[in-house]
């Protein structure tokens, strides 16, 4: 019933080393994807986004990839910091509103 | 700056009872939206108004909850009577005229526990 998923409810990294967080989704008529960083007892935060009409979108240590052809995206972060440590949310533009996974725990170890 | 002030930032109450949960956006804005967040499902969308009108409220769980939007600066979503299964963290979020492609600008959610 979920048209936004999130698989992994959590994972653990080293700093310095890549975190992918992965999403899939199922409605092929969503035509912009977000992701969201959200830190305890704060609101999530827009982090990158990705037109449905490219595949890669970068920002600093932070890149997003659509497959449209597997309905799956993934954000990698290179390299994780510490401060990366949050939930990581996947959305999708429907196209006036948001549609959320339930979201990435995310972990960077020192 | 787009902003979005939510109260109570706590809420604890017992079974039963109204709560109200209050949103103000302090910026421009076009649409506003009430989202909740658990473990189980994660962000959900409750409802969204688009210039103060009501336009999809089909996340709404059930007829103890409704949402009003009095005029641009103010936003209540309503419980009555509320039960222990309601209690998550509840979101207000704005996307600004100046945003085309979907970006929400949250508030730091108000969350309720219902004993």
């Amino acid at each position: 019933d979920q048209q936004v998923k999130q698989n992994s409810p959590s994972l653990s990294v080293q700093e310095g080393r890549i975190s992918i967080l992965n999403c899939d989704y199922t409605n092929s008529m969503f035509d912009y994807f977000l992701w969201y960083k959200k830190y305890p007892a704060e609101g999530p935060t827009f982090l990158i986004s990705i037109s449905s009409i490219k595949d890669k979108n970068e920002d600093g240590r932070f890149t997003v990839f659509l497959n449209k052809s597997a309905k799956h995206l993934s954000l990698h972060i290179v390299p994780s910091q510490p401060g990366d440590s949050a939930v990581y949310f996947c959305a999708a533009s429907a196209p006036e509103k948001l549609v959320f996974g339930k979201g990435t725990k995310l972990t960077v170890n020192p | 700056d787009a902003g979005v002030i939510q109260s109570p930032r706590h809420e604890v109450t017992e079974m039963g009872q109204e709560v109200t949960l209050r949103c103000k956006p302090i910026s421009g804005h076009n649409s506003l939206f009430w989202y909740r967040q658990t473990m189980m499902r994660g962000l959900e969308l409750l409802i969204y108004f688009n210039n103060n009108v009501p336009i999809d409220d089909s996340g709404m769980p059930e007829d103890r909850f409704s949402a009003k939007m009095p005029n641009a600066s103010f936003s209540t979503l309503k419980i009555q009577p509320s039960e222990p299964r309601d209690s998550a963290v509840y979101f207000c979020a704005i996307r600004t005229i100046s945003f085309a492609n979907g970006e929400l600008f949250f508030g730091e959610g108000s969350r309720l526990t219902v004993l």
